[in-house]
């Protein structure tokens, strides 16, 4: 009955792949979001979908293109990965913020690029 | 822009001894403020989180934060450390996108 879940826990690839996460919630929340975690512990958002459409799309390589099927999935494609993408990749989501919601994490994508 | 700063990466208290994290915030309005904290190798999880009202606000785990408008301040407290208490800490705001502070560290001596 996990809230918010995201596969693979770890991710271990080449320079130049392309790989994909995957995130799932089941709180029945509108809003979903990726957070990248780098090595300073320093989290940073990266996007953020309600109800499908995208609405924060920060300053973010466009290798990065995150999906949303629907309210309960989003998905992270990375196209031709490179070091500097190493970091760890949390989904998050929530009902609106404004209303003062709280985030709910999944326990993160260790990726990491050879 | 609003803003979080946490101006300590690292703490190291006994167990047993008191506890304040320190955070600031910078936005134009009084905004939803939370503490989140991420164990090893976990994703976050709420400790705590102030929209108004009574300024001290009570959390799990025995944490505590008090709001100071004056100082925008929101620092988390607690008045005995446990050894599991050892974790990363992050303070955040919340208006129309959530933003986390660098995190604070804690370690906890025996």
């Amino acid at each position: 009955d996990t809230a918010v879940s995201q596969t693979p826990k770890y991710l271990v690839t080449q320079m130049g792949n392309d790989k994909s996460i995957k995130c799932e919630q089941n709180l029945g929340h509108d809003t979903m979001y990726w957070y990248k975690q780098d090595s300073k512990k320093f989290l940073k958002i990266m996007f953020s979908y309600n109800n499908k459409e995208l609405i924060i799309n920060e300053t973010v390589p466009n290798r990065f293109s995150p999906k949303s099927p629907d309210k309960a999935h989003l998905n992270l494609h990375i196209n031709s990965l490179e070091l500097g993408d190493s970091a760890v990749y949390f989904c998050a989501s929530s009902h609106l913020l404004q209303s003062g919601a709280t985030l709910h994490f999944g326990n993160g994508t260790r990726l990491t690029v050879t | 822009a609003q803003s979080v700063t946490q101006p300590d990466i690292h703490i190291t208290v006994s167990e047993g001894a008191s506890l304040e994290l320190r955070c600031n915030y910078s936005y134009g309005a009084t905004p939803y403020l939370f503490w989140y904290v991420q164990s090893p190798g976990q994703g976050l999880q709420l400790l705590l989180k102030y929209f108004s009202g009574d300024t001290l606000v009570q959390g799990i785990k025995g944490f505590e934060a008090e709001f100071k408008r004056s100082q925008s301040s929101f620092n988390l407290r607690k008045p005995s450390v446990h050894w599991s208490d050892a974790a990363e800490y992050f303070c955040a705001v919340g208006m129309d996108d959530m933003r986390f502070g660098a995190g604070t560290r804690l370690t906890v001596k025996p």
